[in-house]
């Protein structure tokens, strides 16, 4: 099965950085994804990792611990735009299963 | 088009009667997934074309859930005797191989691209 756990909300500041965690048991890997979806719109990519590390692009970063089934997404200089639901997503094989999401408010 | 498209945006049905939704994958696009995502919770898989083939279908709910993709493009998500919780938002996702960037450029992913949904509410 897959249990994949992230938190339902968070709130930060403009300007401020936010870490959005992800923990994952699954019962296979092949890699991690991140995905922004704004309210009724669809999830778009944001960030893959499949060996341990920090992948950065930008304002954003993904980091990835396979043997602590462990991941997070940093978001930095936050922007009201920002201001959306996060899934952490693990691909096993060609499947995606989704966690819940985080929903991230970005206050003035 | 540029991306995933999918129509209606918006459906709304009476319990008991059938709904078909229409994906266009983004051209070229092998690879073609359906996936329900209720409201507050994340996409659940539902099933997987690879051409016209459907290789994997252990998502979908009950056998009043069919899906088809005959020439390898276009794809529909047909519920018959639409219930109640049934409602909520179908994606459709398609994907090509991708080389991998930055610190990983050798290893290829199949980033996923979405659709905007079809909003299904059942009265």
């Amino acid at each position: 099965g897959q249990n994949i756990d992230q938190p339902t909300e968070m709130t930060a500041t403009e300007g401020a950085i936010v870490q959005i965690n992800c923990t994952y048991q699954t019962s296979g890997f092949n890699g991690l994804f991140w995905y922004q979806q704004h309210a009724g719109e669809a999830p778009t990519f944001l960030s893959y990792n499949v060996l341990d590390g920090l992948e950065e692009k930008g304002r954003f970063s993904s980091f990835l611990s396979r043997s602590k089934g462990y991941s997070y997404l940093l978001l930095k200089e936050l922007q009201m735009k920002d201001s959306a639901s996060y899934l952490c997503a693990v691909r096993n094989d060609y499947k995606l299963s989704f966690g819940a999401g985080t929903t991230v408010t970005v206050r003035a | 088009g540029a991306g995933v498209s999918q129509s209606p945006r918006y459906k709304v049905a009476k319990r008991g009667q059938d709904v078909a939704l229409r994906c266009d994958p983004i051209s070229g696009h092998v690879s073609l997934f359906w996936y329900q995502q209720a409201l507050g919770q994340g996409p659940e898989f539902l099933t997987y074309f690879q051409n016209e083939a459907q290789l994997d279908k252990s998502g979908l709910p009950s056998d009043r859930f069919f899906a088809e993709r005959p020439e390898g493009s276009v794809s529909t998500l047909k519920i018959q005797r639409t219930q109640q919780e049934d409602s909520a938002v179908y994606l459709c996702a398609s994907s090509g191989e991708v080389r991998g960037s930055g610190s990983h450029p050798n290893l290829p992913y199949n980033e996923q691209f979405f659709g905007p949904g079809t909003r299904l509410t059942v009265l």
